[in-house]
């Protein structure tokens, strides 16, 4: 099975800083990767899929990038509002397999 | 508007089974396939499997295999995860999520509570 590695697995910043998570596929994915945002007590979200195309209603300062084995989510001019845990999933094939996470603060 | 609504808190004793459910509206249901993940307390989120809308086709990680069970209804549209031999590591919050053929999980159940505990 293909493996997904986050890293890294937190990070503080200051409001306005820009903030870069990555994911690592074990194995190519071509561009079947999704990030999704989870506020604490909240149900995932999704951000971006297949690499680089913004979800509807997601703000612009999100972006993501990558193809094949390393992706990347980047968080322009961090809020507030973006505290949260970051995933990252593959999904062109069962088993759909999630990245460890990155929880974001702010400094 | 789309939506999927899972059933209540669940509270099981180490060793029984449980069922959630999974209520889908807002679109045509056999269109899709649901998939199943879980959250333990303070950890990151596990993909448990997936199930064909249309036929019923299902897929498990290889970690779940024989202990979970994802069943549909269409004349309900319901999904349904049943997990057995439950044990402590199994509190989580369950959550359901469709996904259109090799798109990603574009919308979500607000989450299951299942506590194991003796």
């Amino acid at each position: 099975d293909v493996q997904m590695t986050q890293s890294p697995s937190s990070l503080s910043a200051s409001v306005g800083d820009r903030v870069t998570i990555t994911c690592r596929a074990s194995q190519g994915i071509s561009n079947y990767l999704a990030w999704f945002q989870q506020k604490p007590g909240k149900v995932p979200k999704l951000l971006i899929y297949a690499a680089s195309t913004l979800q509807s209603g997601v703000p612009s300062r999100f972006s993501g990038s990558g193809s094949g084995t390393d992706f990347t989510l980047t968080i322009n001019i961090l809020q507030p509002e973006d505290v949260a845990t970051y995933y990252c999933q593959k999904y062109d094939n069962s088993p759909l397999t999630f990245g460890g996470g990155t929880k974001v603060e702010i400094k | 508007q789309v939506q999927l609504v899972q059933s209540g808190t669940e509270v099981k004793e180490p060793g029984a089974s449980v069922k959630v459910s999974c209520k889908a509206s807002g679109f045509i249901f056999t269109t899709y396939g649901f998939s199943w993940a879980r959250q333990a307390p303070g950890q990151g989120l596990e993909w448990m499997g997936w199930i064909s809308g249309n036929n019923g086709d299902t897929n498990y990680a290889q970690k779940f295999q024989g202990r979970a069970t994802l069943i549909r209804d269409t004349s309900t549209n319901t999904v349904y995860m049943e997990l057995r031999s439950l044990r402590s590591d199994d509190t989580a919050v369950y959550y359901c999520a469709r996904k259109y053929m090799r798109s990603p999980l574009d919308d979500w159940g607000q989450g299951t509570l299942v506590i194991v505990s003796s």
